[in-house]
């Protein structure tokens, strides 16, 4: 198996533009997550999907964030208009069940916005 | 609000000797602690997990303590190695969210 695959791995954009991050999780995993690490928060939750169904979205930042799950395979995490304070390291992560003991993370999104 | 903290941000060790990465909490209300394991440039890694009705957890070299009297749990790794250098996640599962403590960067030198 692939694993977790997250694209673009680096994104450098400006102030304001539209940003897309995308992923494919583990194939036969029915939960996918999306982290965000930066150094003064670290790693933080920002939404979890279960069967392709937002569940928790609590730590999603502010309305520039968004995010779909339009089917098993593929997520989307799209910023509108981007900032600099969103420069992150963006995870993607996916478990085989409901209550998995563990979740498989992608490589990340390094993104920065200049 | 930490609910999870590792209050140690960096840890040196030398080749051979024992690693023990700490990490604390506040909320009691857990399935499980997990260990996460990364490298520079890849996502963090599973390496070990304890139950919240266990108070020990060994895997190989890796073994996972759990105090819930002091709210603590730490990490030994023994012998260290080289390959052991990362940095080294608690987190925190309760459902399925898991909250992460703010990681240690453990060296160990040969």
């Amino acid at each position: 198996d692939a694993g977790v695959i997250q694209s673009p791995r680096h994104e450098v954009t400006e102030m304001g533009q539209e940003v897309t991050l995308r992923c494919k999780p583990i194939s036969g995993h029915n939960s996918l997550f999306w982290y965000r690490q930066t150094m003064m928060r670290g790693l933080e939750l920002l939404i979890y999907f279960n069967n392709n169904v937002p569940i928790d979205d609590s730590g999603m930042p502010e309305d520039r964030f968004s995010a779909k799950m339009p089917n098993a395979s593929f997520s989307t995490l799209k910023i509108q208009p981007s900032e600099p304070r969103d420069s992150a390291v963006y995870f993607c992560a996916s478990s085989p069940h409901r209550v998995a003991e563990t979740q498989y993370f992608g490589p990340g999104t390094r993104l920065l916005v200049l | 609000d930490q609910q999870v903290k590792q209050n140690s941000p960096s840890l040196s060790v030398q080749e051979g000797r024992i690693s023990i990465l700490n990490c604390d909490y506040t909320n009691s209300m857990f399935d499980y602690f997990l260990w996460y394991k990364k490298y520079p440039a890849e996502g963090p890694t599973f390496l070990i997990s304890i139950s919240s009705i266990k108070d020990k957890n060994e895997d190989g070299r890796f073994t996972v303590f759990l105090n819930k009297s002091a709210k603590h749990l730490s990490l030994h790794i023994v012998p260290s190695q080289p390959g052991d250098s990362a940095v080294y996640f608690c987190a925190r599962r309760a459902g399925n969210m898991l909250t992460f403590g703010g990681g240690t960067r453990l060296m160990v030198k040969p």
